[in-house]
């Protein structure tokens, strides 16, 4: 069964640490995404990938940086963390763009992370 | 700029009654429409993807259709268990899925 790694379901970070948010697959998927979920305002892509090496930011990539060594790992880190990025953050990945795909984008279980 | 709206935010409804989810979307070049179900602390599951108007998909009690302008999650005599978050995600001519902010279905014994 494919599969989408959180490394964490649930961090507690304090304000100004940089945090690392990890993501795996075993799919050998080109493109990764990452997004942060929050009441009311549904998902919200904060940058993607699509190859190793390479990225593009997304709607709200402020306060936010990626990296991409290897083609299943895909990274998020919060530089400097403050309050309001209290969220849950979901990673995914999909076929490369255009390749067409019937199941879209594959998600991780998500990472609540709160900033105290 | 491609848009998507679901209705109703939240629906409660009681075991076996009967009703839909609306999806309405402006998207350039529409290359699909996704629907994923999302539970309570979990990331979303893939549910169906419909690629042209007139399509349906049917899966135990959800059935999904699609217009050229809107998207319909029908469910027939849910079940408590069928409670959870419903996304929609069309994706357009940048290929990237665009999501809803979706519809939390609670459906009461």
């Amino acid at each position: 069964d494919v599969k989408v790694t959180q490394s964490s379901r649930y961090l507690v970070k304090r304000t100004g640490e940089k945090v690392f948010l990890e993501c795996v697959q075993d799919m050998d998927h080109e493109n990764m995404f990452w997004y942060r979920q929050d009441p009311g305002l549904g998902l919200r892509l904060i940058y993607f990938s699509y190859d190793v090496k390479m990225k593009e930011k997304g709607d709200i990539p402020e306060g936010y940086s990626v990296s991409r060594e290897k083609k299943e790992r895909f990274s998020l880190i919060l530089e400097s963390a403050s309050t309001n990025q209290t969220s849950m953050y979901l990673c995914a990945s999909s076929l490369r763009l255009g390749r067409l795909s019937n199941y879209g984008y594959t998600f991780g279980s998500g990472t609540r992370l709160t900033v105290v | 700029e491609d848009q998507v709206t679901q209705s109703p935010e939240a629906l409660r409804l009681q075991e076996g009654e009967s009703s839909s989810l609306n999806c309405s979307y402006t998207v350039s070049g529409l290359r699909g429409l996704f629907w994923y179900r999302q539970d309570p602390g979990k990331g979303p599951e893939f549910l169906f993807t419909l690629y042209s108007a007139g399509e349906e998909k049917e899966k135990e009690r959800l059935k999904a259709t699609l217009t050229k302008k809107e998207s319909f999650l029908h469910i027939t005599a849910p079940k408590p268990e069928d409670s959870a978050t419903y996304l929609c995600a069309p994706r357009g001519a940048t290929n990237k899925l665009i999501f809803g902010t979706g519809t939390l279905l609670a459906v009461q014994p």
